[in-house]
């Protein structure tokens, strides 16, 4: 089973800033990486898929990267409707979730 | 309108059974692997099994291996999940949701408690 792990677990941001998320991968899962985004009460949200492709609507603040075992979510210019809880998750075998990374308000 | 409904959780005891079901409508349900992602209180995703189109590939996490079974109906448009043996560990909001498209459910409480 593939294991995501996820840092830092909170980040603690005001709006405007520039946030980066990181998500390792116990072995490479190439290109096979999603992000997600979850607040409060609602089902997941996708953000980027294939590790830096914007599903359809998603802002272009939100952007990914990496490749192999390493990734990031990088969100250039927090608005205040970003903080909230967000996950990677690998499709290379199966499906696993990252525990999790929140932005929070500073 | 893509739909995802899940129905079935509520509260078992230790050792009990439950069956999930999702009713899919707004999209060619019999062409998608369908997935269940489950979410403890308080807690992250985590992924618990998926099917494919036809029914004939299943995958299971670790922690509920031998325990639960997925299943689908196409000519009904509807995923199950049966579920035995249950754990306190096992209480989460149970999702089904099409990953492909990213369609979620609304989800479903399982509470297992004596």
């Amino acid at each position: 089973e593939i294991v995501l792990t996820q840092s830092p677990a909170t980040l603690s941001l005001s709006p405007g800033e520039r946030a980066t998320l990181s998500c390792r991968a116990s072995q490479s899962v190439s290109t096979y990486l999603a992000w997600y985004q979850q607040k409060p009460g609602q089902a997941p949200r996708l953000l980027i898929y294939d590790a830096s492709k914007r599903a359809t609507g998603i802002p272009a603040r939100f952007s990914g990267s990496g490749s192999g075992s390493d990734f990031t979510l990088t969100i250039s210019s927090l608005e205040p409707e970003d903080f909230a809880v967000y996950y990677c998750q690998q499709r290379s075998s199966w499906l696993t979730f990252g525990g999790g990374t929140k932005v929070e308000i500073k | 309108e893509v739909q995802l409904v899940e129905s079935g959780g509520g509260l078992v005891q230790p050792g009990g059974s439950l069956r999930l079901s999702c009713a899919a409508s707004g999209f060619t349900f019999s062409t998608y692997w369908m997935h269940w992602v489950r979410q403890a209180p308080g807690k992250g995703l985590v992924w618990v099994s998926c099917i494919n189109s036809d029914g004939s590939i299943t995958g299971y996490a670790d922690s509920v291996k031998g325990r639960f079974t997925i299943s689908r109906d196409n000519a009904k448009n509807t995923l199950y999940l049966q579920m035995n043996s249950l754990r306190a560990e096992d209480t989460a909001v149970y999702y089904c949701a099409n990953i492909a498209l990213d369609h979620w459910g609304q989800g479903t409480l399982v509470t297992v408690s004596s």
